[in-house]
């Protein structure tokens, strides 16, 4: 009964070569997230979507980039990876905020640049 | 600014002893607070929040948290630690700003029981 699937666990890239990690859902949750965490630091938001709202966060570079296509799955676009975006990407999801629930994590995909 | 601090960055103790695990916040408005565990190379799982209501607060894995208002704390508990309750620990407020459930992390707190 798995909630939010991440795929690939694991990607290894090349510096600089554009790579896709991808999040989907079977909660049919109206918001996803994207978050970067490093070595054990606290997650990183990146961006999110509420429906099809995309919402970039200010400090968030523009290498990395976002799309939902549906309800059900969102993908995070590196665009020229550097060594400083290896790093776990966790994706999470939640119904909207009038509801006052938590965000169900993903396992995360963790990447490597080499 | 909304924000949760975790004061300390590693918390030992030992198998069958009880633990803490410290987290403070500053909110405007009413908090909305969390605790998420995460296990080595995995996702954040939830343990549990505090919206409203019982300040004491029951969550999964034997695991509880106890608002307090007057010292604006929300410290994780358990009555008796076991190894597998190692991980590292992160408390998080929900940011009321957001249109969405943005949540704010705290820096984490690496818990780690010996047997």
């Amino acid at each position: 009964d798995a909630m939010v699937i991440q795929n690939p666990r694991y990607q290894v890239t090349q510096f600089g070569k554009p790579v896709t990690l991808s999040c989907s859902q079977t909660l049919n949750h109206n918001v996803m997230y994207w978050y970067q965490q490093k070595s054990s630091q606290a997650p990183k938001l990146l961006f999110h979507y509420y429906d099809k709202d995309f919402n970039n966060e200010a400090d968030t570079p523009d290498n990395f980039q976002s799309r939902r296509p549906n309800t059900s799955f969102c993908f995070l676009d590196i665009r020229s990876p550097g060594l400083g975006d290896a790093a776990m990407y966790l994706c999470a999801t939640s119904r909207a905020p009038e509801y006052q629930e938590t965000q169900y994590f993903g396992p995360g995909t963790r990447l490597l640049v080499l | 600014a909304q924000s949760v601090a975790q004061p300390e960055d590693q918390v030992n103790v030992a198998e069958g002893n009880p633990l803490t695990v410290k987290c403070t916040y500053s909110v405007s408005g009413n908090p909305y607070l969390f605790w998420y565990v995460q296990y080595p190379n995995r996702g954040l799982q939830f343990l549990l929040k505090y919206i409203t209501g019982d300040n004491l607060v029951k969550g999964s894995y034997g695991f509880e948290a106890e608002f307090n208002k007057s010292q604006t704390s929300f410290h994780l508990k358990k009555p008796s630690a076991l190894v597998s309750d190692s991980a590292l620990y992160f408390c998080a407020v929900r940011d009321s700003y957001s249109s969405a459930s943005k949540i704010i992390f705290g820096s984490g707190t690496r818990l780690s029981i010996r047997p």
